[in-house]
């Protein structure tokens, strides 16, 4: 089975902090993503990566950066985090090819800034 | 943008009921993907579907794959109480994967 785990479930920061949300997965997956989910909004996709060092915005980037160091950890980071980053953020990962668009999703973490 | 048009926004069915929800879009996808999310975790994938016209089973779930690759819906049949929680259709729209806003289940005792 897929493991995909995120370092914290629930996270309260205070605004201006520096944020750092961790994901790793077990099963040697080159692409990894970040979503974050809102209620009335669904998911939408901050930032992916395909391989190491890679890294491509999504829809949503402004106010997040990500870095891959190692293939199996994706990290999401809130520079100067702000209210309106209160969300649940979920990563996903997936295996080039065929059938890349299966994404496996770890439990999220539920970010609130103060 | 691209959207996905998931309906019903919500359910509220009695145990044991059949449950049907769709995902409709303008756009045409090359995939169509289910996803079950429990209350405080993250999204698990049920069923993912390649082809037009495919029909595919896993367990209670049935899904299928519009022909015009533009729809595509899920089946529950008799719902159990684990049944509960948000299920999300996704499209893949070239190198994008989208996703429907979720129908939220809820089955009453």
């Amino acid at each position: 089975d897929v493991k995909v785990t995120q370092s914290s479930r629930y996270l309260v920061k205070r605004t201006g902090e520096k944020v750092f949300l961790e994901c790793v997965q077990d099963m040697d997956h080159e692409n990894m993503f970040w979503y974050r989910q809102d209620p009335g909004l669904g998911l939408r996709l901050i930032y992916f990566s395909y391989d190491v060092k890679m890294k491509e915005k999504g829809d949503i980037p402004e106010g997040y950066s990500v870095s891959r160091e190692k293939k199996e950890r994706f990290s999401l980071i809130l520079e100067s985090a702000s209210t309106n980053q209160t969300s649940m953020y979920l990563c996903a990962s997936s295996v080039p090819g065929d059938r890349d668009y299966e994404q496996y999703f770890g439990p999220g973490t539920r970010l609130t800034v103060t | 943008g691209q959207q996905l048009n998931q309906s019903p926004q919500s359910m509220f069915i009695q145990e044991g009921e059949d449950v049907s929800m769709n995902c409709t879009s303008s756009s045409i996808f090359n995939t169509w993907l289910w996803y079950k999310q429990d209350p405080g975790e993250g999204p698990v994938l049920l069923i993912a579907l390649y082809k037009a016209g495919e029909l595919t089973s896993n367990g209670r779930l049935t899904a299928q794959f519009g022909i015009t690759r533009k729809d595509s819906f899920l089946n529950i049949s008799a719902s159990i109480p684990s049944d509960v929680g948000i299920y999300f259709c996704a499209g893949q729209l070239g190198d994008k994967i989208i996703f429907g806003k979720g129908t939220r289940l809820h089955i009453l005792p």
